[in-house]
Protein backbone atom coordinates (compact mmCIF):
# COMPACT_ATOMS: atom_id res chain seq x y z
CA UNK A 1 0.00 0.00 0.00
CA UNK A 2 1.06 3.68 -0.32
CA UNK A 3 2.90 5.64 1.97
CA UNK A 4 3.07 9.30 2.52
CA UNK A 5 6.50 11.15 2.55
CA UNK A 6 7.07 12.71 5.61
CA UNK A 7 10.16 14.75 5.92
CA UNK A 8 12.19 15.42 7.57
CA UNK A 9 13.05 11.60 8.72
CA UNK A 10 14.51 12.78 12.02
CA UNK A 11 15.42 15.74 13.87
CA UNK A 12 17.17 17.04 16.86
CA UNK A 13 16.60 20.75 18.11
CA UNK A 14 17.24 22.61 21.20
CA UNK A 15 14.60 23.54 24.08
CA UNK A 16 12.51 26.62 22.82
CA UNK A 17 13.07 26.12 18.99
CA UNK A 18 10.11 25.84 16.66
CA UNK A 19 9.90 22.76 14.50
CA UNK A 20 8.24 22.05 10.95
CA UNK A 21 7.71 19.20 9.37
CA UNK A 22 5.95 18.17 6.33
CA UNK A 23 4.05 15.55 4.35
CA UNK A 24 3.66 15.31 0.61
CA UNK A 25 1.89 13.10 -1.61
CA UNK A 26 1.12 12.48 -5.42
CA UNK A 27 -2.56 11.65 -4.55
CA UNK A 28 -5.18 14.16 -3.35
CA UNK A 29 -6.75 13.90 -0.07
CA UNK A 30 -10.44 15.37 1.79
CA UNK A 31 -9.21 15.13 5.46
CA UNK A 32 -5.12 15.06 6.55
CA UNK A 33 -4.45 14.23 10.31
CA UNK A 34 -1.78 14.29 12.61
CA UNK A 35 -0.87 11.95 15.14
CA UNK A 36 2.10 11.90 18.15
CA UNK A 37 3.04 8.52 19.18
CA UNK A 38 5.73 8.04 22.53
CA UNK A 39 8.14 4.73 22.45
CA UNK A 40 5.63 1.52 22.98
CA UNK A 41 2.31 3.53 23.03
CA UNK A 42 -0.37 4.25 20.52
CA UNK A 43 -0.37 7.15 18.37
CA UNK A 44 -2.98 9.91 19.53
CA UNK A 45 -4.26 12.05 17.32
CA UNK A 46 -3.42 15.85 17.76
CA UNK A 47 -5.13 17.74 14.98
CA UNK A 48 -7.21 17.28 12.29
CA UNK A 49 -7.75 19.21 9.08
CA UNK A 50 -10.77 18.74 6.56
CA UNK A 51 -10.78 21.85 3.93
CA UNK A 52 -7.84 22.96 1.68
CA UNK A 53 -6.38 25.60 2.80
CA UNK A 54 -7.92 24.91 6.40
CA UNK A 55 -4.84 26.20 9.36
CA UNK A 56 -5.43 24.73 12.61
CA UNK A 57 -4.16 25.27 15.99
CA UNK A 58 -4.26 23.24 19.52
CA UNK A 59 -2.24 24.57 22.00
CA UNK A 60 1.90 24.88 20.56
CA UNK A 61 0.66 22.81 17.27
CA UNK A 62 -0.01 24.29 14.20
CA UNK A 63 -1.38 22.67 11.10
CA UNK A 64 -2.31 23.37 7.47
CA UNK A 65 -3.69 21.76 4.90
CA UNK A 66 -2.08 22.38 1.99
CA UNK A 67 -3.87 24.15 -0.97
CA UNK A 68 -3.04 21.60 -3.64
CA UNK A 69 -4.34 18.82 -1.22
CA UNK A 70 -1.62 17.08 -1.50
CA UNK A 71 0.28 18.03 1.06
CA UNK A 72 0.00 19.65 4.83
CA UNK A 73 2.26 21.01 7.43
CA UNK A 74 3.02 20.84 10.76
CA UNK A 75 4.79 23.26 13.08
CA UNK A 76 5.33 22.97 17.13
CA UNK A 77 6.67 25.96 18.61
CA UNK A 78 8.66 27.10 21.42
CA UNK A 79 9.34 23.06 21.87
CA UNK A 80 9.85 21.65 25.12
CA UNK A 81 11.57 18.27 26.59
CA UNK A 82 7.78 15.94 26.27
CA UNK A 83 7.54 17.10 22.61
CA UNK A 84 9.72 13.93 21.82
CA UNK A 85 8.20 11.22 19.97
CA UNK A 86 7.74 10.28 16.45
CA UNK A 87 4.89 12.54 14.58
CA UNK A 88 2.52 10.87 11.99
CA UNK A 89 0.88 12.10 8.71
CA UNK A 90 -2.05 10.49 7.66
CA UNK A 91 -4.28 11.32 4.65
CA UNK A 92 -7.99 10.44 4.04
CA UNK A 93 -10.24 10.33 0.61
CA UNK A 94 -13.48 9.90 1.42
CA UNK A 95 -15.52 7.25 -0.83
CA UNK A 96 -15.80 3.73 -1.31
CA UNK A 97 -12.03 2.88 -0.91
CA UNK A 98 -12.33 4.86 2.25
CA UNK A 99 -8.63 4.57 4.20
CA UNK A 100 -5.65 6.15 5.95
CA UNK A 101 -2.85 6.35 4.38
CA UNK A 102 0.23 7.09 6.75
CA UNK A 103 3.27 8.79 6.81
CA UNK A 104 6.82 7.44 7.41
CA UNK A 105 7.17 9.46 10.68
CA UNK A 106 9.26 12.17 11.99
CA UNK A 107 11.73 11.46 14.74
CA UNK A 108 12.09 14.54 17.09
CA UNK A 109 14.59 15.02 19.55
CA UNK A 110 14.31 17.54 22.05
CA UNK A 111 17.78 18.93 23.67
CA UNK A 112 17.73 20.85 26.39
CA UNK B 1 -13.50 6.68 30.91
CA UNK B 2 -14.43 5.59 27.15
CA UNK B 3 -11.58 4.17 24.87
CA UNK B 4 -9.71 1.62 23.52
CA UNK B 5 -7.86 -1.41 25.30
CA UNK B 6 -5.97 -3.72 23.86
CA UNK B 7 -4.84 -6.89 25.67
CA UNK B 8 -1.87 -8.17 26.42
CA UNK B 9 0.36 -5.18 26.73
CA UNK B 10 2.99 -8.24 25.66
CA UNK B 11 2.82 -11.43 24.08
CA UNK B 12 5.46 -14.06 23.81
CA UNK B 13 4.65 -17.26 21.48
CA UNK B 14 6.50 -19.78 20.22
CA UNK B 15 6.96 -20.19 16.54
CA UNK B 16 3.83 -23.06 14.92
CA UNK B 17 1.47 -21.58 17.52
CA UNK B 18 -1.79 -19.09 16.64
CA UNK B 19 -2.24 -16.41 19.32
CA UNK B 20 -5.34 -13.85 19.07
CA UNK B 21 -4.99 -10.46 20.58
CA UNK B 22 -7.66 -8.40 22.08
CA UNK B 23 -9.44 -5.56 21.07
CA UNK B 24 -12.04 -3.44 22.63
CA UNK B 25 -13.95 -0.04 22.60
CA UNK B 26 -16.47 1.39 24.10
CA UNK B 27 -16.60 4.32 22.28
CA UNK B 28 -19.86 3.22 20.00
CA UNK B 29 -17.85 3.38 16.73
CA UNK B 30 -18.91 1.13 14.29
CA UNK B 31 -15.90 1.02 12.27
CA UNK B 32 -12.52 -0.84 13.72
CA UNK B 33 -9.01 -1.40 12.35
CA UNK B 34 -5.73 -3.55 12.84
CA UNK B 35 -2.47 -1.83 11.65
CA UNK B 36 1.18 -3.62 12.27
CA UNK B 37 3.66 -1.63 12.83
CA UNK B 38 7.67 -2.54 12.96
CA UNK B 39 10.74 -0.97 13.71
CA UNK B 40 11.18 2.47 12.60
CA UNK B 41 8.31 2.05 10.00
CA UNK B 42 5.13 3.80 9.58
CA UNK B 43 1.52 1.63 9.93
CA UNK B 44 0.48 -0.87 7.74
CA UNK B 45 -3.34 -2.12 7.65
CA UNK B 46 -4.16 -5.93 8.19
CA UNK B 47 -7.98 -5.46 8.90
CA UNK B 48 -10.52 -3.72 8.90
CA UNK B 49 -14.27 -3.46 9.65
CA UNK B 50 -17.09 -1.04 8.84
CA UNK B 51 -19.36 -2.49 11.06
CA UNK B 52 -20.59 -5.48 13.01
CA UNK B 53 -20.32 -8.98 10.71
CA UNK B 54 -18.07 -7.09 8.44
CA UNK B 55 -14.56 -7.14 7.58
CA UNK B 56 -12.39 -6.68 4.48
CA UNK B 57 -8.46 -7.34 3.95
CA UNK B 58 -6.17 -4.17 4.37
CA UNK B 59 -2.50 -4.56 2.52
CA UNK B 60 -0.68 -6.90 4.29
CA UNK B 61 -3.80 -9.62 5.31
CA UNK B 62 -1.83 -12.51 4.56
CA UNK B 63 -1.60 -14.98 7.99
CA UNK B 64 -3.91 -13.24 9.65
CA UNK B 65 -7.62 -13.42 10.91
CA UNK B 66 -10.38 -11.70 12.01
CA UNK B 67 -13.95 -11.74 13.52
CA UNK B 68 -16.43 -9.20 14.68
CA UNK B 69 -19.18 -10.47 16.22
CA UNK B 70 -20.29 -7.35 18.79
CA UNK B 71 -19.44 -3.70 18.10
CA UNK B 72 -16.89 -3.29 20.68
CA UNK B 73 -14.90 -6.10 20.02
CA UNK B 74 -12.35 -6.76 17.05
CA UNK B 75 -10.45 -9.72 17.81
CA UNK B 76 -7.01 -10.32 15.69
CA UNK B 77 -5.65 -13.70 15.20
CA UNK B 78 -1.97 -13.89 14.09
CA UNK B 79 -1.83 -17.80 12.52
CA UNK B 80 1.22 -20.09 12.01
CA UNK B 81 0.78 -18.90 8.29
CA UNK B 82 2.56 -15.17 8.88
CA UNK B 83 5.93 -15.53 8.22
CA UNK B 84 7.29 -12.57 10.27
CA UNK B 85 5.11 -12.05 13.14
CA UNK B 86 7.16 -10.81 15.79
CA UNK B 87 5.85 -6.98 15.81
CA UNK B 88 4.01 -4.10 17.28
CA UNK B 89 0.26 -4.53 17.01
CA UNK B 90 -2.17 -1.68 16.95
CA UNK B 91 -5.87 -1.53 17.11
CA UNK B 92 -7.75 1.67 16.02
CA UNK B 93 -11.81 2.93 15.79
CA UNK B 94 -13.25 5.42 14.12
CA UNK B 95 -17.28 6.99 14.91
CA UNK B 96 -17.83 5.55 10.94
CA UNK B 97 -16.50 4.43 8.04
CA UNK B 98 -16.10 6.86 4.72
CA UNK B 99 -18.59 9.20 6.09
CA UNK B 100 -16.02 12.60 5.88
CA UNK B 101 -15.04 14.73 8.19
CA UNK B 102 -14.61 13.91 12.04
CA UNK B 103 -16.46 10.37 11.44
CA UNK B 104 -13.54 9.28 9.86
CA UNK B 105 -10.76 10.43 12.56
CA UNK B 106 -8.84 7.05 14.40
CA UNK B 107 -8.37 6.56 17.82
CA UNK B 108 -5.76 4.33 18.57
CA UNK B 109 -5.50 1.46 21.14
CA UNK B 110 -1.84 1.16 23.53
CA UNK B 111 -0.72 -1.21 21.59
CA UNK B 112 0.65 -5.04 22.12
CA UNK B 113 4.18 -6.21 21.34
CA UNK B 114 4.67 -9.67 20.15
CA UNK B 115 7.41 -11.50 19.64
CA UNK B 116 8.07 -14.65 18.47
CA UNK B 117 10.19 -17.05 20.40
Amino acid sequence: GQQLNQSPQSMFIQEGEDVSMNCTSSSIFNTWLWYKQDPGEGPVLLIALYKAGELTSNGRLTAQFGITRKDSFLNISASIPSDVGIYFCAGLRTGTASKLTFGTGTRLQVTL
Amino acid sequence: DGGITQSPKYLFRKEGQNVTLSCEQNLNHDAMYWYRQDPGQGLRLIYYSQIVNDFQKGDIAEGYSVSREKKESFPLTVTSAQKNPTAFYLCASSIRWAAGGAYNEQFFGPGTRLTVL
